[in-house]
């Protein structure tokens, strides 16, 4: 099993630019989140799903956009780069309701 | 509102010293609580778990009993290597959001040999 993986590792976007931030798992893990991990504050939830088809905004939302079109893959899309979305970005998954997320390697965006 | 606060670090130890982080959190009901350790350049991992209260967690020499009455799960190991040398975050499971896991905002730790 390869569990989380995350494309690009790094990725550098100028103001205004779009980009896909990809995720998948080959653990057929129903649901799966983006966080976002700033200096100081820990990590913070922008979008989950809890299954193909189902996709909900976490606390962090603005500017990010998610679709879950099947089990494995949950892509995270930025519209519009704006440097306060500057982080580094870790996809998770976890099987049923509650218990261990895994985490895939982050990817570390700088957008200028 | 639901939050997690640790101990401060950067925290500097040498070889073999006794470590504790302290870890408390505001959460509704009894949520399972987590500590995830995140190595240089690395994604988190698990690094224990404890789902109700009194439950202690252990992995790889480190502990964290779940205290209820005082809303903490602080984490301690007896004697550190220099390959712990990561940051560590505590974290707990919320009933909102899909279960989302509210993290505190880690504290990173060294230990020189």
């Amino acid at each position: 099993n390869a569990g989380v993986t995350q494309t690009p590792k790094f990725q550098v976007l100028k103001t205004g630019q779009s980009m896909t931030l990809q995720c998948a798992q080959d653990m057929n893990h129903e649901y799966m989140s983006w966080y976002r991990q700033d200096p100081g504050m820990g990590l913070r939830l922008i979008h989950y799903s809890v299954g193909a088809g189902i996709t909900d905004q976490g606390e962090v939302p603005n500017g990010y956009n998610v679709s879950r079109s099947t089990t494995e893959d949950f892509p995270l899309r930025l519209l519009s780069a704006a440097p306060s979305q500057t982080s580094v970005y870790f996809c998770a998954s976890r099987t049923g309701t509650s218990g261990e997320q895994y985490f895939g390697p982050g990817t570390r965006l700088t957008v200028t | 509102g639901d939050s997690v606060t640790q101990m401060e670090g950067p925290v500097t130890l040498s070889e073999e010293a006794f470590l504790t982080i302290n870890c408390t959190y505001t959460a509704t009901g009894y949520p399972s609580l987590f500590w995830y350790v995140q190595y240089p350049g690395e994604g988190l991992q698990l690094l224990l778990k404890a789902t109700k209260a009194d439950d202690k967690g252990s992995n790889k020499g480190f502990e964290a009993t779940y205290r209820k009455e005082t809303t903490s799960f602080h984490l301690e190991k007896g004697s550190v290597q220099v390959s712990d040398s990561a940051v560590y975050f505590c974290a707990f499971e919320s009933y909102n959001q899909g279960g989302k896991l509210i993290f505190g905002q880690g504290t990173e730790l060294s230990v020189k040999p």
